[in-house]
């Protein structure tokens, strides 16, 4: 299975609600990752898991938090997002370099999150 | 820091045509450099990578790339494009080796559209 699965497939939200995000992998992949995609622009890094750690934040607000509650499972838990935060949300899972001793571990991403701000 | 260049924003081919699409990088070390494709509202999808060894890559659906250290490129080709091809190309290069996990670095994407 080489498949990276993210539910909702599309999400409508107010500016005071809270809802989260979810992503999924069955490859044994400890290396995990949320990105930002506006349109017509490449994926902005946001947060790297690595073994269930926060590896990275890339000084994303608060807003957005992220959880990964096991190594299959990654979550983002949006709340007070402001309407500039619509965006494709995209999940992404990779061998870990401290697994593989590779650097070159190749992401698989999700099909992604539309979410929309109101 | 590394970088990516993708020049071309848009490109346009007949179907049946050859394609080219560029990419220059910028990186300190021996670059781990990767092309992925976005079809419209979709994830991305790896066309191919380069690590070390052969510089000509093959990938999937036809496409090859070439790494060329001198030049600092690593260009996308595929030597007849077909309708389905259309899409947003992304070049990448990384990762870097942080507290674990990796961080690609993306261009800023190159719009592929196929003429009938």
């Amino acid at each position: 299975d080489t498949e990276v699965t993210q539910t909702p497939k599309h999400l409508v939200m107010g500016m005071t609600n809270k809802k989260s995000l979810k992503c999924e992998q069955h490859m044994g992949h400890r290396a995990m990752y949320w990105y930002k995609q506006k349109a017509k622009k490449p994926p902005e890094l946001m947060f790297v898991y690595s073994y269930e750690k926060l590896s990275i934040n890339e000084s994303v607000p608060s807003r957005f938090s992220p959880e990964c509650p096991n190594s299959s499972l990654l979550n983002l838990h949006l709340h007070a997002l402001q309407p500039e935060d619509s965006a494709l949300y995209l999940c992404a899972s990779s061998q870990d370099p401290r697994t593989s001793g590779r650097a070159s571990n190749e992401q698989f991403f999700g099909p992604g999150t539309r979410l929309t701000v109101l | 820091a590394q970088s990516v260049t993708q020049p071309d924003i848009h490109i346009t081919v007949s179907e049946g045509a050859s394609l080219e699409l560029r990419c220059n990088y910028s990186y300190g070390a021996t670059p781990y450099l990767f092309w992925y494709v976005q079809s419209p509202g979709q994830g991305l999808q790896l066309l191919l990578k380069y690590f070390s060894g052969d510089t000509l890559v093959q990938g999937i659906k036809g496409f090859e790339a070439e790494f060329k250290r001198s030049q600092s490129s690593f260009n996308l080709r595929k030597p007849s494009v077909h309708w389905s091809d259309a899409a947003e190309y992304f070049c990448a290069v990384g990762p870097i080796l942080t507290g674990g996990g990796n961080k690609l670095t993306f261009g800023t994407g190159t719009q592929l559209k196929v003429e009938l």
